[in-house]
């Protein structure tokens, strides 16, 4: 099993925006497709966006459609996720996951606190 | 879209006692059903796909059954770390992949 690193949270105002970067290592990242979850305090994971391993199919949750942008660098083992438009809901611990077949979440970096907040 | 129900919302039990969560989807979602723990302050990790295969390095007091709309997850004897949030998960074909709201383990 590899390694992902998240970073790039912190407390913004809301209608502002950041960019989240995950460091992927100990496997293929190239050949992995990629996803982001969030988890927002005392509830459930929350998938919010998809990547294949091209970059060529890409979704979204409803919940960040138009708003945020999930993109990769296969030459630098890298993830991200560019945040635009931020809501009070948006708060969230951020996750970085590599995705196992399509169907499931194979293992997940340790996220990254993202606040939104006047 | 297809909804996750699971039940029960939480289950106090003791270590040694076996445990068995339940997951209901709203229409067939054949076997793709996934199962994790999340313990607190950690993310989740993966115990169960396809609805009855464990990961890597999962016990096998774990144990996962069901198809269709209903499935199961079953820990035979309880360890005292096996006390968590459990998650029941889905992904659609062509869609976006969907959590049950989760069962909470307690001592």
């Amino acid at each position: 099993e590899g390694q992902l690193v998240e970073s790039g949270g912190g407390l913004v105002q809301p209608g502002g925006s950041l960019r989240l970067s995950c460091a992927a290592s100990g496997f293929t990242f190239s050949a992995s497709s990629m996803i982001w979850v969030r988890q927002a305090p005392g509830k459930g994971p929350e998938w919010i966006s998809y990547i294949d391993k091209r970059s060529s199919v890409i979704y979204y949750a409803d919940s960040v459609k138009g708003r945020f942008t999930i993109s990769r660098d296969n030459a630098k083992n890298s993830l991200s996720l560019h945040m635009n438009s931020l809501r009070d809901e948006d708060t969230a611990v951020y996750y970085c996951v590599k995705d196992m077949w399509e169907r499931f979440f194979d293992f997940w970096g340790q996220g990254t606190l993202v606040v939104v907040s006047s | 879209e297809i909804v996750l129900t699971q039940s029960p919302a939480t289950l106090p039990l003791s270590p040694g006692e076996r445990a068995t969560l339940s997951c209901r989807a709203s229409q067939s979602v054949g076997g793709y059903i996934g199962w994790y723990q999340q313990k607190s302050g950690q993310p989740p990790r993966l115990l169960i796909f396809d609805a009855f295969n464990r990961a890597n390095g999962i016990p096998a007091r774990f144990s996962g059954s069901g198809s269709g709309t209903d499935f199961t997850l079953t820990i035979s004897s309880l360890e005292p770390e096996d006390f968590a949030v459990y998650y029941c998960q889905h992904r659609s074909a062509g869609s976006g992949y969907t959590f049950g709201p989760g069962t909470k383990l307690e001592i």
